[in-house]
């Protein structure tokens, strides 16, 4: 069974913080990716990594970034915390196989930002 | 843009009827769909598939349905559980989409006893 896990199930931080998000999948998969899910707006990509030290930005890249040093982890860093950051985030992984990818999700972090 | 959409943000169906999410997109190179379940406070989980080149898939109380003329797919589930209550993501991919998966907005199910 793929295992995707994320650090945090819940956070709460400060504005002007900065936040780290950390996502490890067991399934060596090459592909990974944060979402943010918004009431109303679905799961939005953020940033996805098809490799390691590679990344590629997504709908709404805007106040995040991404590092991936290893295969198996990918992490998303609030540089500078707002409150519309308030958000539930949600990790993901796959393997490419020409298009046809399942994506498997982690359990989520839901971040409060006051 | 919306590029998948569902229109649909809640649905209630009673215990044992079937229950219908549909699911529009735009994008005509979208060529793989998906749908995932996601319950509250969880991570969306992976239902069902189906390709273009099909027009249907079933998975035992799941069938999925793709119309490519109108750019249109939904998810039939008969008999619908109180344990299918959740919120249904429609997903598409496509050649030249590098693995991205675009996601509807969601859908709610409430399947009442």
């Amino acid at each position: 069974d793929v295992k995707v896990t994320q650090s945090s199930r819940y956070l709460v931080k400060r504005t002007g913080e900065k936040v780290f998000l950390e996502c490890v999948q067991d399934m060596d998969h090459e592909n990974m990716f944060w979402y943010r899910q918004d009431p109303g707006l679905g799961l939005r990509l953020i940033y996805f990594s098809y490799d390691v030290k590679m990344k590629e930005k997504g709908d709404i890249p805007e106040g995040y970034s991404v590092s991936r040093e290893k295969k198996e982890r990918f992490s998303l860093i609030l540089e500078s915390a707002s409150t519309n950051q308030t958000s539930m985030y949600l990790c993901a992984s796959s393997t490419p196989t020409g298009g046809r990818e399942t994506q498997y999700f982690g359990p989520g972090t839901r971040l409060l930002v006051l | 843009d919306q590029q998948v959409k569902q229109n649909s943000p809640s649905l209630s169906v009673q215990e044992g009827r079937i229950s219908i999410l549909n699911c529009d997109y735009t994008n005509s190179m979208f060529d793989y769909f998906l749908w995932y379940k996601k319950y509250p406070a969880e991570g969306p989980t992976f239902l069902i598939s189906i390709s273009s080149i099909k027009d249907k898939n079933e998975d035992g109380r799941f069938t999925v349905f793709l119309n490519k003329s109108a750019k249109h797919l939904s998810l039939h589930i008969v008999p619908s559980q109180p344990g299918d209550s959740a919120v249904y993501f429609c997903a598409a991919s496509g050649t030249g989409t590098a693995s991205k998966l675009t996601f509807g907005t969601g859908t709610r199910l409430q399947v009442t006893l």
